[in-house]
C-alpha cells in the first residue's frame, strides 16, 4: 500500500521569500512521484513528476523538487514566492508496477503569499 | 490538442437519485480514471477505465459504476446517492502507449452537491 503524507496543511509565505512544501511517502517499490496544483474551483494541474533518472526534477512556475530516496521525501521548493502561486497543492505517489497506475495523493497544503 | 473535458460543470441531486457525470479524454490518450475529492481533503481514486474495460478500482461501493467508449470518453454513474457523495469529482486521462501512462492529466472536474 501507498501512502503520503503532507506536513504543514496551511503555509505562509511573503511575497519573494522561498517556498518550501513537504511530501513523505510510503511506498514498497520505487514510485513515481508527482506535485499537482489546484487552483480555487479548478481542476488540477501538474507542476512535475519523477519517475526514474535525475533526482532533481524542474516543473513549471519555477517550482522543483528532490526526490531523497534515504528520507522518502519529494519536497517542493521555489526561490522566490509570487502572489500567483497562492493555491492548493497536492503531492502524489503511483506505483510503476501493475497496469492501473492510480495517483494516491495527500491531503494538500494551501499556500497563502503575502504582500 | 484539446485537454480533459467534463460535463456538466455543477450538479444539484437529492439523496437517492442517480447521477451521471461524462469525461472527454486528451486526444490521443485512451486510459480514464476517476477520482473524489471532498471539501478539504485530496482525491481518492474511484476506478480507472482502459480499451473499455475496468482496469483498477478503489475503496468505492459497487453503486458506483463506470464506462468508457471507443472513443475513449467515459461515464460516473453513481446511484443512490447519499450525502455524503458531495463531492468534486475529477476525471483524468494517460496514455499507456505513450511510455508514460504513469502520469494523468485532469479536467476541471464536476462538482455535485446532495440534498
Amino acid at each position: 500500500a501507498q501512502s503520503v503524507t503532507q506536513l504543514g496543511s496551511h503555509v505562509s509565505v511573503s511575497e519573494g521569500a522561498l517556498v518550501l512544501l513537504r511530501c513523505n511517502y510510503s511506498s514498497s517499490v520505487p514510485p513515481y512521484l508527482f506535485w499537482y496544483v489546484q487552483y480555487p474551483n479548478q481542476g488540477l494541474q501538474l507542476l512535475l513528476k519523477y519517475t526514474t533518472g535525475a533526482t532533481l526534477v524542474k516543473g513549471i512556475n519555477g517550482f522543483e523538487a528532490e526526490f531523497k530516496k534515504s528520507e522518502t521525501s519529494f519536497h517542493l521548493t521555489k526561490p522566490s514566492a509570487h502572489m500567483s502561486d497562492a493555491a492548493e497543492y497536492f503531492c502524489a505517489v503511483t506505483s510503476p508496477s501493475g497496469s492501473a497506475r492510480q495517483l494516491t495523493f495527500g491531503s494538500g497544503t494551501q499556500l497563502t503569499v503575502l504582500p | 490538442e484539446t485537454g480533459v473535458t467534463q460535463s456538466p460543470t455543477h450538479l444539484i441531486k437529492t439523496r437517492g437519485q442517480q447521477v451521471t457525470l461524462r469525461c472527454s479524454s486528451q486526444s490521443g490518450h485512451n486510459t480514464v480514471s476517476w477520482y473524489q475529492q471532498a471539501l478539504g481533503q485530496g482525491p481518492q481514486f474511484i476506478f480507472q477505465y482502459y480499451r473499455e474495460e475496468e482496469n483498477g478500482r478503489g475503496n468505492f461501493p459497487p453503486r458506483f459504476s463506470g464506462l468508457q467508449f471507443p472513443n475513449y470518453s467515459s461515464e460516473l454513474n453513481v446511484n443512490a446517492l447519499e450525502l455524503d457523495d458531495s463531492a468534486l469529482y475529477l476525471c483524468a486521462s494517460s496514455s499507456q502507449l505513450a511510455g508514460e501512462g504513469e502520469t494523468q492529466y485532469f479536467g476541471p472536474g464536476t462538482r455535485l452537491l446532495v440534498l
